[in-house]
């Protein structure tokens, strides 16, 4: 069935950086806007990044611009996000999410990837 | 930023009854808004896109209305398996993409 699996969560020192990679199968991937949204431990959703299916168009949540690279390979049909300079503040469990029915990225997350943890500390 | 304000922060009910939970838009998002599911341990799972557009594969007990700032999801005689943490989210403007606080549904 439509899947997404997320790699690359540990444990990391502040000031060092991750990337996480979602690799995508059973449905089209270059179609449509992906996402990554996040979670710290027993709080709520927080979405972080989105690019459109075309890599034209990339948004991050004020917080991690700068900081936090979204990007994508259609032909490996992988998402990726790199972390950099990370805070003890961007610990969370990290879900990948494929838009509903849009490319550009705005619209409904129908797929939800299963999350991988990422806990910066030192 | 679009804050979206969930009420009621925990909901009680025994299986089979109704719970009805709230979603407000600090500025219309029109019907570009969501709803979630997630169980402890677990992704969060669409049931509602559009406002009111069930989707696939989520029982007809789950209902939801609303338009502008004001949205509504219904979910009718509650079974066990409905039990968790409910999100709206407006992806309407952006960036943000915001999300509620989240409303849990516990079992009375």
């Amino acid at each position: 069935q439509v899947q997404l699996v997320e790699s690359g969560g540990g444990v990391v020192q502040p000031g060092r950086s991750l990337r996480l990679s979602c690799a995508a199968s059973k449905f089209t991937f270059r179609d449509y806007g992906m996402h990554w949204v996040r979670q710290a431990p027993g709080k709520g959703l927080e979405w972080v990044a989105l690019i459109s299916y075309d890599e034209s168009h990339k948004d991050y949540t004020e917080s991690v611009k700068g900081r936090f690279t979204i990007s994508r390979d259609n032909f490996r049909n992988t998402l990726y996000l790199q972390m950099n300079s990370l805070r003890v503040e961007d610990t969370a469990v990290y879900y990948c999410a494929k838009t509903f029915s849009d490319s550009s990225g705005y619209d409904a997350f129908d797929i939800w990837g299963q999350g991988t943890m990422v806990t910066v500390s030192s | 930023e679009i804050v979206m304000t969930q009420s009621p922060d925990t909901l009680s009910v025994s299986p089979g009854e109704s719970a009805t939970l709230s979603c407000r838009a600090s500025q219309s998002v029109n019907s570009n808004l969501a709803w979630y599911q997630q169980k402890p341990g677990q992704a969060p799972r669409l049931l509602i896109y559009a406002a009111t557009a069930g989707a696939t594969g989520v029982p007809a007990r789950f209902s939801a209305s609303g338009s502008g700032t004001a949205f509504t999801l219904t979910i009718t005689s509650v079974q066990s398996e409905d039990f968790g943490v409910y999100y709206c989210q407006q992806y309407n403007y952006g960036p943000p993409i915001t999300f509620g606080q989240g409303t849990r549904l516990d079992n009375k």
